[in-house]
């Protein structure tokens, strides 16, 4: 199993700019997000699915749309860049079924947006 | 609201324990998460408790209180490769669709 796979790995914009950070999983889980990780800020919650065909809201939504056409594909995109989205993305994924559920992270996108 | 707090840094010496603290006020509660996460890398989990007590795992250990809205991480043996941030997290209803929310993380320098 390649896990949770994300790419780019590194990623300059100019302001205004959009993008697709892509992310796939081949864990047939159902439940994939996104986070955001800035310096003293820890991980926070961009949007997040439970299935293919929903999604929902997390803590840190304005600037990204998302959407879930398949289990494996939950791509988040850009619509116009702006510097404040400078960051590290990460994409998670788990499976909904059982009580413990480990979550896993894809390695990241390291995007800046100048 | 939901609230996660950690100390920011900690700084140890190889070979010695280390207990690293996590309190937390959620709207709910339905399991607590440790992961760790090496400068420049994904975060990896570590340990998750949902019941009050001790569970070991190696040279860690991550403790719960449910009452006290507590939680820490011990890390025995210190090796130099534990150096890294170490992340607590919440998951605040008792369903699969939860997300999970996450304090800032702790960096943990160990200095021989």
């Amino acid at each position: 199993n390649a896990g949770v796979t994300q790419t780019p790995k590194f990623q300059v914009l100019k302001t205004g700019q959009s993008m697709t950070l892509q992310c796939a999983q081949d864990m047939n889980h159902e439940y994939m997000s996104w986070y955001r990780q800035d310096p003293g800020m820890g991980l926070r919650l961009i949007h997040y699915s439970v299935g293919a065909g929903i999604t929902d809201q997390g803590e840190v939504p304005n600037g990204y749309n998302v959407s879930r056409s398949t289990t494996e594909d939950f791509p988040l995109r850009l619509l116009s860049a702006a510097p404040s989205q400078t960051s590290v993305y990460f994409c998670a994924s788990r499976s909904t079924s059982g009580h413990y559920n480990e979550q896993f992270f894809g390695p990241g996108t390291r995007l800046t947006v100048l | 609201g939901q609230n996660i707090d950690q100390p920011t840094e900690m700084t140890a010496t190889e070979g010695a324990i280390v207990q690293i603290n996590c309190t937390y006020q959620t709207s709910g509660f339905n399991g607590l998460f440790w992961y760790q996460q090496h400068a420049g890398e994904a975060p990896t989990f570590l340990s998750y408790n949902v019941l009050d007590g001790l569970e070991e795992k190696g040279r860690f250990s991550s403790f719960l209180s449910r009452s006290k809205g507590y939680s820490y991480l011990l890390l025995k043996e210190l090796q130099m490769k534990d150096s890294a941030s170490y992340l607590c997290a919440v998951r605040s209803r008792n369903s699969g669709n939860t997300p999970l929310v996450f304090g800032k993380g702790t960096r943990l320098s160990v200095i021989a």
